[in-house]
């Protein structure tokens, strides 16, 4: 079956530590995307990528890095720079011409 | 900025009951809209979506009603069912995008509560 898969379901970080969440999609989508969603309030856009090799920041980039080095996979990872990583984040991806989002399951993170 | 708003954080309905779920969008310029349900602790799925040049689309169970004269969006779910309890988010599609990506822009979600 097609889908995305996100890795772990939950992760836990300690203060000053980097951590990186895992997202793979095999439905063959062009554009990726990672959201942040915090209790109570909807999702709010950290990065996307439209193709292999090219990523851009969304509206909430500080603090976090990608990479896409394959059509499959966008990486997130979560820097010591980012002071409020404790959060529900999503990946979805999309194709061209579908303005409509497939997710993942979602990673909470936590920071201890 | 621009910003997708929900009318009402919270929502519940008897069993078998019509809901309606309502969210205001402010930017003009959006051409498409779509309506998400997330369980707790999962993924966003997509309900139903529906282009600026529609006022009304209809799937099994759930209708979007689409009004751009006052920026509203509402999503009815007929004979609600316990199922259905979900937060559920609008979204709207950021104009001047272009490439493959299509940037989303989210509500802050109603949490609906099917009540037995």
């Amino acid at each position: 079956d097609g889908g995305i898969t996100q890795s772990p379901k939950y992760l836990f970080r300690k203060e000053g530590q980097n951590v990186t969440l895992s997202c793979e999609q095999n439905l063959n989508h062009d554009a990726m995307y990672w959201y942040r969603q915090d209790p109570g309030q909807g999702l709010r856009l950290i990065y996307y990528s439209q193709i292999v090799n090219d990523f851009q920041k969304g509206d909430i980039a500080e603090g976090y890095s990608v990479s896409r080095e394959k059509k499959e996979s966008f990486p997130l990872t979560v820097t010591s720079a980012q002071k409020n990583p404790t959060a529900f984040y999503l990946c979805a991806s999309s194709t061209v011409g579908n303005y409509g989002y497939t997710f993942g399951s979602g990673t909470r993170l936590t920071v201890v | 900025g621009e910003s997708v708003g929900l009318h009402l954080p919270t929502l519940s309905v008897q069993e078998g009951d019509n809901s309606i779920i309502n969210c205001a969008y402010s930017n003009s310029a959006s051409d498409y809209f779509i309506w998400y349900k997330q369980e707790s602790g999962k993924g966003p799925q997509f309900i139903i979506d529906i282009r600026s040049n529609m006022d009304k689309r209809q799937g099994q169970r759930v209708t979007v009603l689409l009004n751009k004269t006052v920026k509203h969006l509402s999503l009815q779910i007929a004979a609600t069912q316990p199922g259905d309890s979900a937060v559920y988010f609008c979204a709207e599609n950021k104009g001047g995008t272009s490439g493959s990506a299509r940037q989303l822009t989210f509500g802050s979600g109603t949490q609906l509560t099917v009540l037995p």
